[in-house]
């Protein structure tokens, strides 16, 4: 099986907003609405900020929004702050596998 | 407050079997839908092992399945993952990882802080 493909890194200023994207295939990300993102910091476990494509965990910022088209998941990113730069991961699941993506290093300039 | 805890040890030899446990600590193990095991090789990213589902059904990533076993320890309310005939590909930091609600989604709601096991003679 493949991994979900996202873009080794990005950046943005303090302010602006950035989309990474996650892009599977017509098994996974096409065909289910489970896709979740993960943000995670240096020595640290991985935090939900995303399920289900869209929805936001309590006490997840609401700078943080998810969507999908076709086979592509997105995680938009709005109002950067310091804090924000991050590894981020996103997910699939199906009844029988899941899939995550190689992780997006965002730099936040 | 859910609280998972991996505990093991950190120094496994090539060709034996990875064993670790993940306490749960303010919740039952057998109440949520499923778990799961995932690992992160040292600089890289996340690698799905495998899910155990409430009554015992379990997935597992067709690249280990042949080597790993996923079980639920409700005496001692804990999860525990075997990896057998590790090679240093297996070095990682292990965590386990539940959902948010027991009947939730499929996120991973709540993650140990995970165990770094390094595969070396």
């Amino acid at each position: 099986q493949s991994a979900l493909t996202q873009p080794a890194s990005v950046s943005g200023s303090p302010g602006q907003s950035i989309t990474i994207s996650c892009t599977g295939s017509s098994s996974d990300i096409g065909n289910y609405n489970y896709v979740s993102w993960y943000q995670q910091h240096p020595g640290k476990a991985p935090q939900l900020i995303i399920y289900d494509v869209y929805s936001r965990p309590s006490g997840v910022s609401d700078r943080f929004s998810g969507s999908k088209s076709g086979n592509t998941a997105s995680l938009t990113i709005s109002g950067l702050q310091p804090d924000d730069e991050a590894h981020y991961h996103c997910s699939s699941y199906t009844i029988i596998t899941r899939l995550f993506g190689g992780g997006t290093k965002l730099t936040v300039l | 407050q859910v609280q998972l805890q991996e505990s093991g040890p950190g120094l496994v030899k090539p060709s034996e079997t990875l064993s670790l446990t993940c306490a749960v600590s303010g919740a039952s193990v057998i109440t949520p839908k499923w778990w799961s095991w995932v690992r992160q090789p040292p600089g890289k990213g996340l690698e799905w092992i495998g899910d155990i589902y409430r009554g015992g059904t379990t997935n597992f990533n067709p690249s280990l399945k042949s080597r790993v076993t996923i079980s639920v320890d409700e005496s001692n309310n804990q999860l525990s993952l075997k990896l057998s005939s590790v090679t240093d590909a297996d070095t990682a930091v292990y965590y386990c990882a539940r959902p948010r609600s027991d009947n939730g989604d499929y996120g991973f709601g709540y993650w140990g802080q995970g165990i770094l096991v390094t595969v070396s003679s």
